[in-house]
């Protein structure tokens, strides 16, 4: 099946400090990838839905400025959380989504934890 | 509004006994429906979908799901629980659109006792 690698799985930084994760799609190309932060115990949040070529469409209550995606090329989207704070500590899952499959392949997931 | 409901926080059931775990939707047009499952601090994996056809689709590790269009429902289901089937379970559905975005339940915790 597809592969998504998303990294780091982890990662620990300082409040005020920005943070990088990279989602990409090993064996696929992925014209559109979405990002999503999950709660402990909750569902997963879509957060933005990331074009390649064009900038990410974010979903209401999502501060762009905030959350930066690039989506520079049809395999690789990243996530930069800027000037983390502790409530922004969560677990941050992609997904690539594969037109021919009519499916969506998910990255293994960061755990971000900011002090 | 899209959404989709999972109904049961937690389902227990006993190793090598039928499970089930619930799912109904109110998305507007056809649209394409998914099982995923995710073990802890990992990413959700591919368990079936359904985009036409037989209502009744078989997915990855045993496990099967129904379409019902009448009750809007596309249940999970396994004929012989295994313990290793342990996990949080998610049903999605997807609406054909240019955005392809993916609506999730909250999920259910699956337990499988020996």
């Amino acid at each position: 099946g597809a592969v998504v690698s998303q990294h780091p799985s982890w990662v620990i930084c300082k409040s005020g400090t920005s943070v990088k994760i990279e989602c990409r799609s090993l064996d696929f190309q992925a014209t559109t990838m979405f990002w999503y932060r999950q709660f402990p115990k909750q569902s997963l949040m879509l957060m933005a839905t990331s074009n390649e070529g064009s900038k990410a469409t974010y979903e209401q209550g999502v501060e762009k400025d905030k959350f930066l995606i690039n989506h520079a090329s049809l395999t690789l989207s990243t996530l930069t959380v800027t000037s983390a704070h502790p409530e922004d500590s969560s677990f941050y899952i992609c997904s690539a989504y594969w037109v021919r499959k009519t499916e969506a392949f998910f990255g293994q997931g960061t755990r971000l934890t900011v002090v | 509004a899209q959404s989709v409901a999972q109904p049961e926080d937690q389902v227990n059931v006993a190793e090598g006994n039928p499970l089930t775990v619930k799912c109904t939707y109110s998305v507007s047009g056809n649209p394409y429906l998914f099982w995923y499952v995710q073990y802890p601090n990992r990413g959700l994996q591919f368990l079936l979908k359904y985009i036409t056809g037989d209502n009744l689709v078989k997915g990855s590790y045993g496990f099967e799901a129904e379409f019902n269009k009448s009750q809007t429902s596309f249940h999970l289901k396994k004929p012989s629980a295994l313990v290793s089937d342990s996990a949080l379970y998610f049903c999605a559905v997807r609406r054909p659109s240019y955005f392809n975005k993916f609506y999730f339940g909250s999920g259910t915790k699956l337990n499988v006792k020996p």
